[in-house]
């Protein structure tokens, strides 16, 4: 089955810094999404984007599909951004519209 | 988008036993997922509950210990069956429709098996 690979697991960030989250995926993609698991367990959906480049607020993200891999930026974090960030993918081969996900990257945001 | 709503939010059960998880959406979905995510893990398909049939469920899980029921378009049941401590996780449905590319999750069911 088709591999996600997200970077790096783990990041602590000083509050108002910017980050860059990484994922790689080893096949072609009909769907990827971005998530974000707040304190809570709760999966909120960031960015559908199975390829191009999508902004909403603070938050944006690429996705190169030739090349197998989309990033997700965060700017002036706060403390809220807090939580694991999840990259899920949908195999374009496999015809089944399940989500295979990444391992996530924590990140803590600090005051 | 979709609301959607699980029942139990969270339970903590005496292994041996089992629990149904509830899956309730607020309008018709043509697919419907069952997941799991185990503590401190990322998140792993267990099956996708089709309405009128049987579930399919992914390598590694069964419908013995797993059995899913989904009776319409905005409903679906997970029993976690004959619970030993290995099985305390989030479990969590999500939904999707053919003429959307994005799927939603519930907000998950937190269990603890003692």
């Amino acid at each position: 089955g088709i591999q996600v690979e997200q970077s790096p697991p783990d990041l602590i960030l000083q509050e108002g810094a910017n980050s860059t989250l990484r994922c790689n995926f080893s096949d072609s993609v009909n769907n990827l999404q971005w998530f974000h698991q707040n304190p809570w367990g709760q999966l909120i959906n960031l960015f559908y984007i199975p390829s191009g480049t999508k902004q909403n607020g603070r938050l944006s993200a690429t996705t190169v599909a030739t090349e197998r891999y989309s990033l997700l930026y965060i700017s002036s974090s706060q403390t809220t951004d807090s939580g694991v960030y999840f990259c899920a993918v949908e195999d374009s081969g496999a015809g089944s519209y399940q989500l295979t996900f990444g391992k996530g990257t924590k990140l803590s945001v600090i005051p | 988008s979709a609301v959607i709503s699980q029942k139990p939010s969270r339970d903590i059960c005496q292994r041996g036993t089992s629990l149904t998880i509830q899956c309730q959406v607020d309008s018709q979905v043509t697919m419907m997922f069952w997941y799991r995510q185990q503590p401190g893990q990322s998140l792993t398909l267990i099956a996708t509950a089709n309405q009128g049939s049987e579930a399919t469920y992914e390598s590694g899980f069964v419908i013995d210990k797993f059995p899913i029921s989904r009776p319409n378009l905005t409903f679906s049941t997970l029993t976690v069956s004959n619970m030993s401590p290995e099985d305390s996780s989030i479990y969590l449905c999500s939904v999707g429709r053919l003429a959307e590319e994005t799927q939603y999750f519930g907000p998950g069911t937190r269990l603890l098996v003692l």
